[in-house]
This record gives C-alpha cells, sequence and structure tokens, in this order.
C-alpha cells in the first residue's frame, strides 16, 4: 500500500506571496491532518480534515486554510507569505477516530526569502 | 503552556545497551500515546503506541511504558543500534481532539558503535 505522499517536497518564495501544498493520505484514509515543523516552535498542529469537512483547528491566523477533497486528498494554502513561515509542512492521514494512528508524509520545505 | 515535555534533549548509548526516552503529560484527557522516530527534513515515523487502558506495550525491540498516575511515559530500545540513531517524539492524543496530535520537544539519540 502507497504511502502519504507531498507535493512539492521544496518550495522557495517571497514576503507576500501565497503557497498551495498539497498531501495524497494512504488509500482508504479519510482524515487528513496539516502540521508545521519549526526549530523553535516544534511539531504544532495546524488543522485536520474529515470527509471534506474541517473537524478540527490549531491556533494559527487565517492566512493558514485548507480543504479536502472528496477523494480525501487534501491541499493547504498560506495566503501573504512572511518570513516566519518558512517551515517544514507535514500532512498525516488515518482512518479518523482520535485512536488510529497517523502517518506522515516526507513534508514539504518552504523558504520565504 | 507545553502540555507534553521531553526533558532529555538527547540521549547517548553505547550499541547494545538499553536506550530509555521519557516523556511527561499534563492533560488528562489524553487517552492515546504514540512514539515517533524522525530524521532531519523527512516526515515521522510511527514506532508504536499505547492507549490509556494499558500500562505496557511491546513491539520487537520497542517497549513503550504508561504511568498515568504519574501521567509519564517512556520507550525502551532493547538492544539499542546505531540505525536508532534519530529524533524520537513522544505525542498525544484524545477526547474530542480530532486529527491532533500534541508533540513533546524531540530527544535527539545517538547510539555508538
Amino acid at each position: 500500500k502507497a504511502g502519504v505522499t507531498q507535493t512539492p517536497r521544496y518550495l522557495i518564495k517571497t514576503r507576500g506571496q501565497q503557497v498551495t501544498l498539497s498531501c495524497s493520505p494512504i488509500s482508504g484514509h479519510r482524515s487528513v491532518s496539516w502540521y508545521q515543523q519549526t526549530p523553535g516552535q516544534g511539531l504544532q498542529f495546524l488543522f485536520e480534515y474529515f470527509s471534506e469537512t474541517q473537524r478540527n483547528k490549531g491556533n494559527f491566523p487565517g492566512r493558514f486554510s485548507g480543504r479536502q477533497f472528496s477523494n480525501s486528498r487534501s491541499e493547504m494554502n498560506v495566503s501573504t507569505l512572511e518570513l516566519g513561515d518558512s517551515a517544514l509542512y507535514l500532512c498525516a492521514s488515518s482512518a479518523g477516530l482520535t485512536t488510529d494512528t497517523q502517518y506522515f508524509g516526507p513534508g514539504t520545505r518552504l523558504t520565504v526569502l | 503552556d507545553q502540555q507534553v515535555k521531553q526533558n532529555s534533549p538527547s540521549l547517548s548509548v553505547q550499541e547494545g545497551r538499553i536506550s530509555i526516552l521519557n516523556c511527561d503529560y499534563t492533560n488528562s484527557m489524553f487517552d492515546y500515546f504514540l512514539w515517533y522516530k524522525k530524521y532531519p527534513a523527512e516526515g515521522p515515523t510511527f514506532l508504536i503506541s499505547i492507549s490509556s487502558i494499558k500500562d505496557k506495550n511491546e513491539d520487537g525491540r520497542f517497549t513503550v511504558f504508561l504511568n498515568k498516575s504519574a501521567k509519564h511515559l517512556s520507550l525502551h530500545i532493547v538492544p539499542s543500534q546505531p540505525g536508532d540513531s534519530a529524533v524520537y517524539f513522544c505525542a498525544t492524543a484524545g477526547g474530542t481532539s480530532y486529527g491532533k496530535l500534541t508533540f513533546g520537544q524531540g530527544t535527539i539519540l545517538t547510539v555508538h558503535p
């Protein structure tokens, strides 16, 4: 069974631009969660989607948004990029219960100049 | 307010010996606990998990112990191998916090040949 895939793997943007990251979950998984990893803040939860609905959201500004499609693939968007948005963005998929294990993709490394 | 803490930033052990990684949490609502292994610029890899109804779970060389009264969990790796060298994160989930894992800051494990 194929794992979680994320595209692109690397991205360089400038301040003020917007970016869209994509995540394809493990086949059969309906939940996709997004995380941001930075050296200073560690791994932080952004939001989670299940069956095209956002079920949970972390403490990030409204510039961070996401969506999920009927095939469970998910995208996250960051508008008006700031230098501090430079991070590794990870998505994880699971079957959807809080006790279901989340499996992570390789991440997208975003650099904002 | 860090709800999950890994107080040891790093741990160094000799090949063949036991590695013990520790994690403390504060929220009694957490009822599912996981350990992930991570290499730089890659996504976390799931290692082992335990639910709050158990106090021990084993999978090969990896054993996780949960002490609910102390709000403490630990990961034992026996015997340790050089390939185990990585950053280890504990993570917690629970209640109705769908899709959200709360991570500790990570412990860098180095296993010397």
